[in-house]
């Protein structure tokens, strides 16, 4: 089993629609979960970290369930500029090990 | 405030060929990480250093990868003999020194070096 899984999509999206998709992770000892966003041919970018109380950022809303060892992102109002592929991080141990997903691809199409 | 720096941006050699990648990462970030992803795949950690340093190198294939950070700044990786399968990006990425999990989960990517092997 992956440490880090996450569907690949793509999901395809209106402009302007909602989109949300999760990600699972295997070590229950996992300690903080971060959203990074990567364009085409791009390096990868933070987005967000993940909070237990849940969070927002503007659009985006990246929510954590300890119990059920998964995350989610939210995107509201999708803009053809969310185009990418979202990789879901967890971070493993206190040396600032990451472990990264193979990525969600999101397309919003006009 | 200037990013992570890497050289070169591309590279084409052939099996059993030599290749070696340069890294600057941001001024004050202690800690540096060389990263490997194959196209479709997440980033994989090869090595993490904290100053000149090794913190993590498990799953750095030591018999042909090599990698060094003398004075704690710039860093080269090196792939000696190279294999077909080591075509992937080479991401370097770098942060500040924290044990506080949210900082050091910032970490700040150069552009990579996009390397084929054929």
């Amino acid at each position: 089993r992956k440490e880090v899984e996450q569907d690949p999509g793509p999901f395809n999206v209106p402009e302007g629609a909602t989109v949300a998709f999760n990600c699972t992770y295997s070590n229950s000892a996992s300690q903080s979960f971060f959203w990074y966003r990567q364009d085409c041919r791009k390096e990868p970018k933070l987005l967000m970290s993940v909070y237990s109380s849940g969070n927002e950022d503007g659009r985006f809303t990246a929510q954590l369930n300890r119990a059920s060892q998964y995350i989610s992102l939210l995107i509201r109002d999708s803009k053809l500029s969310d185009s990418a592929t979202y990789l879901c991080v967890v971070h493993q141990d206190s040396w600032g090990k990451l472990q990264f997903g193979a990525g969600t691809q999101v397309v919003v199409t006009p | 405030e200037a990013g992570v720096a890497q050289s070169p941006r591309y590279k084409i050699i052939e099996k059993r060929q030599s290749v070696a990648f340069w890294c600057n990462p941001i001024s004050g970030h202690a800690t540096l990480y060389w990263y490997q992803q194959i196209l479709g795949q997440g980033p994989k950690l090869l090595i993490q250093f904290q100053n000149n340093g090794v913190v993590d190198d498990s799953q750095l294939p030591k018999d042909r990868f090599s990698a060094e950070r003398l004075k704690g700044v710039d860093s080269t990786l090196k792939i000696q003999p190279a294999k077909l399968e080591d075509s992937a990006v080479y991401l370097c990425a770098s942060s500040l020194v924290s044990r506080e999990p949210s900082a050091s989960g910032t970490q700040y990517f150069g552009p990579g070096t996009r390397l084929t092997v054929l």
